[in-house]
């Protein structure tokens, strides 16, 4: 399967423990997105990569989030001191930016977190 | 900041019935798109716009971009079992980044 992969698929942690979040992107994509859906939404943008570079961060990452890429390839996110409001499924997308007008965005199937 | 709103929230038709859908932003938006998502799944791109007032199709899926930028449509004909999802509209920004609406939940009689 040469699609986006995350791992894991579900967790289930409680308030106050930390998360690990990982995104494969489909390979030579130097692009990476993250997004947030929460129930009954569509998905919301958090922070996204060009190659090893963070470019952005949405002002939904608070300071408990934190996301790398480190060899411009996989990326992790990371959210410290989960809250219940952390609960969401966490989306990450990769594309190949070029000189089209639309480089499209390739989702995985996301990683559904539940903080109790 | 920026916000999408699309409707209807929920649809239930009669299989081969047309469904048709619609998007209105407050800001003006280069590129719209449209995407499906299966449970447990991510979202799925299904038409792409570029420039005002165009007019897409992919098979059954029609979509056209308004003339002023900030509205969309998307129209699904002869509809079967499997249109069945969420339908989002989503407009990009500056760095390719996507700002979703809500979504139109799609349920189908057969």
């Amino acid at each position: 399967d040469t699609g986006v992969s995350q791992n894991p698929r579900h967790k289930i942690t409680k308030r106050g423990q930390n998360v690990t979040f990982r995104c494969d992107p489909i390979s030579e994509h130097n692009r990476l997105y993250w997004y947030r859906q929460t129930l009954g939404q569509g998905p919301e943008f958090l922070t996204y990569f060009q190659n090893e570079a963070q470019l952005e961060k949405s002002r939904l990452l608070s300071d408990r989030f934190s996301a790398e890429r480190p060899k411009g390839s996989f990326s992790t996110l990371e959210i410290q001191r989960t809250e219940q409001g952390d609960s969401a499924m966490y989306l990450c997308a990769s594309s190949l930016v070029g000189l089209a007008d639309y480089n499209e965005q390739f989702f995985g199937p996301g990683t559904r977190l539940t903080v109790l | 900041g920026q916000q999408l709103n699309q409707s209807p929230q929920s649809m239930f038709i009669q299989e081969g019935e047309d469904v048709s859908m619609n998007c209105t932003s407050s800001s003006i938006f280069n590129t719209w798109l449209w995407y499906k998502q299966d449970p447990g799944e991510g979202p799925v791109l299904l038409i792409a716009l570029y420039k005002a007032g165009e007019l897409t199709s992919n098979g059954r899926l029609t979509a056209q971009f308004g003339i002023t930028r900030k509205d969309s449509f998307l129209n699904i004909s002869a509809s079967i079992p499997s249109d069945v999802g969420i339908y989002f509209c989503a407009g990009m920004e500056y760095g390719n980044k996507l700002v979703f609406g809500a979504g139109t939940i799609l349920r189908v009689k057969s």
